[in-house]
């Protein structure tokens, strides 16, 4: 059965502090691996990767994709207090199919 | 340009009952899905729309579930009768093209929330 799995669950630092979020998978006819923010309700994109070793950039955030291993990680650096939020991991199959999702990390970022 | 729209935002209902959920996806966008989240459980797919018709139903739960999307513009997710495992947030999402999954344009809506006691 396919499946993806984020850890840690949840994590709580400091502003300032640099984090790691992980993303395992185990998908048929993988796709794309996209990280989504979800703060208050709405899930919003952040990242999409469809290739191994290309780090994708967004100001602090950033993001890899390794297709051997199958996992993905999304960094945070210099985290601050509006960062707190559930970070989802999810996979898409085929051309047009549905998305696999991890059960997100909840980052939780202390002033 | 107005995001995609859910309706309520919360319901409580008693096992037993009706309840029908609304989607408004973000205008012209064909693709419309529906997802649902179980408390302390992943994010789940239940359903695709191209327009009006149903693309993939393959996450439906079982039959006391119907979705539709007649003329292809809202839609709307009824469960009957409503089951005490059937509580959590149902998120609608929409995108302007089927292989948008893939690539960040699949727009979700703030989801809602039911609570089946």
């Amino acid at each position: 059965e396919d499946k993806v799995v984020q850890s840690p669950l949840s994590l709580v630092v400091h502003e300032g502090d640099t984090v790691t979020l992980n993303c395992s998978y185990e998908v048929t006819n993988f796709r794309s691996l996209l990280w989504y923010k979800q703060e208050k309700k709405a899930p919003t994109f952040l990242f999409m990767l469809t290739s191994s070793g290309i780090e994708k950039k967004s100001g602090r955030l950033s993001s890899i994709l390794d297709k051997k291993e199958l996992f993905s990680i999304l960094n945070i650096t210099a985290t601050q207090t509006g960062d707190s939020a559930v970070y989802l991991c999810a996979v898409g199959r085929g051309s047009q199919g549905n998305l696999i999702f991890g059960k997100g990390t909840k980052l939780s970022v202390k002033p | 340009e107005a995001g995609v729209t859910q309706f309520p935002s919360h319901s409580v209902i008693e096992k037993g009952q009706t309840v029908t959920l609304r989607c408004d996806p973000i205008s012209g966008h064909d693709n419309l899905y529906w997802y649902r989240r179980v408390m302390g459980k992943e994010i789940k797919f239940l359903l695709h729309f191209v327009k009006e018709s149903k693309q993939d139903e393959s996450g439906m739960p079982n039959n006391r579930f119907l979705a539709e999307r007649t003329g292809g513009t809202y839609s709307t997710l009824k469960v009957q009768p409503a089951e005490l495992e059937d509580s959590g947030v149902y998120f609608c999402a929409s995108s302007p093209r089927p292989g948008g999954v893939n690539t960040g344009e699949l727009f979700f809506g703030e989801g809602s929330r039911l609570t089946v006691l």
